[in-house]
């Protein structure tokens, strides 16, 4: 079946721009997860969301940051007035349920360069 | 504060060498570790998870909470398995989020 599809797979912005990152979760999974991974560095845990409430949003490294999952499907990663230390890939990874135990499966991921 | 230690940001070995990939976490609670691995263009993808006890294309990963390790090990490494691998935890009563380690780059010679 279909796994966890994200767009675009690569973004180029301007410093300054806002960009939006879009997450298609597999279809029934409850949990989604948002990871920032800079280069050489292991993913980092952004937010959390089950189904369209956001549970967790201690990841987010600024206000500029912002998240959302509306419909419990589908969610968006937006980043207003990027910087450059905004550059690096950021993955979406869905799980069947909450809780450690459930596998996670990610998406190819997007990558992000802000010029 | 949780934290997964990776040392090595690369490992080279010859075929049918074995491998250990070093995996220390540190956490308050009872984690749940996690190997995660991605081969060359490919999504990351879990390898194996303490609490299953498998081993999965020969690896296995023995959970230490004395030395508060989880590393990685197969026998005899095989050029297939060169890829990135990540070692994460979770904690059992949270949300599932992971914390992963730097990574391991392990490049298995012909």
């Amino acid at each position: 079946g279909a796994g966890v599809s994200q767009s675009p797979r690569y973004k180029v912005a301007k410093r300054g721009q806002d960009v939006a990152l879009r997450c298609d979760p597999i279809s029934g999974h409850v949990s989604l997860f948002w990871y920032q991974q800079a280069l050489g560095q292991g993913p980092e845990f952004l937010t959390y969301f089950q189904n369209e409430a956001q549970l967790d949003k201690s990841g987010l490294p600024s206000d500029r940051f912002f998240a959302e999952r509306p419909e419990g499907s589908v969610s968006t990663l937006k980043i207003q007035r990027t910087q450059q230390e905004d550059s690096a890939v950021y993955l979406c990874a869905s799980s069947l349920a909450s809780q450690g135990l459930y596998e996670q499966y990610f998406g190819p991921g997007t990558r992000l360069t802000v010029t | 504060a949780q934290r997964v230690t990776q040392p090595e940001k690369l490992l080279s070995v010859f075929k049918g060498a074995p491998v250990e990939l070093k995996c220390n976490y540190s956490y308050s609670g009872s984690p749940e570790l996690f190997w995660y691995v991605q081969y060359s263009r490919q999504r990351l993808q879990l390898l194996l998870r303490h609490i299953s006890r498998e081993s999965i294309k020969g690896f296995t990963a023995d959970l230490n909470k004395g030395e508060t390790s989880f590393h990685l090990k197969k026998p005899f490494a095989q050029e297939e398995d060169s890829a990135m691998y990540y070692c994460a935890l979770s904690g059992r009563s949270n949300t599932g989020k992971l914390i992963f380690g730097q990574g391991t780059t392990l490049q298995v010679k012909p």
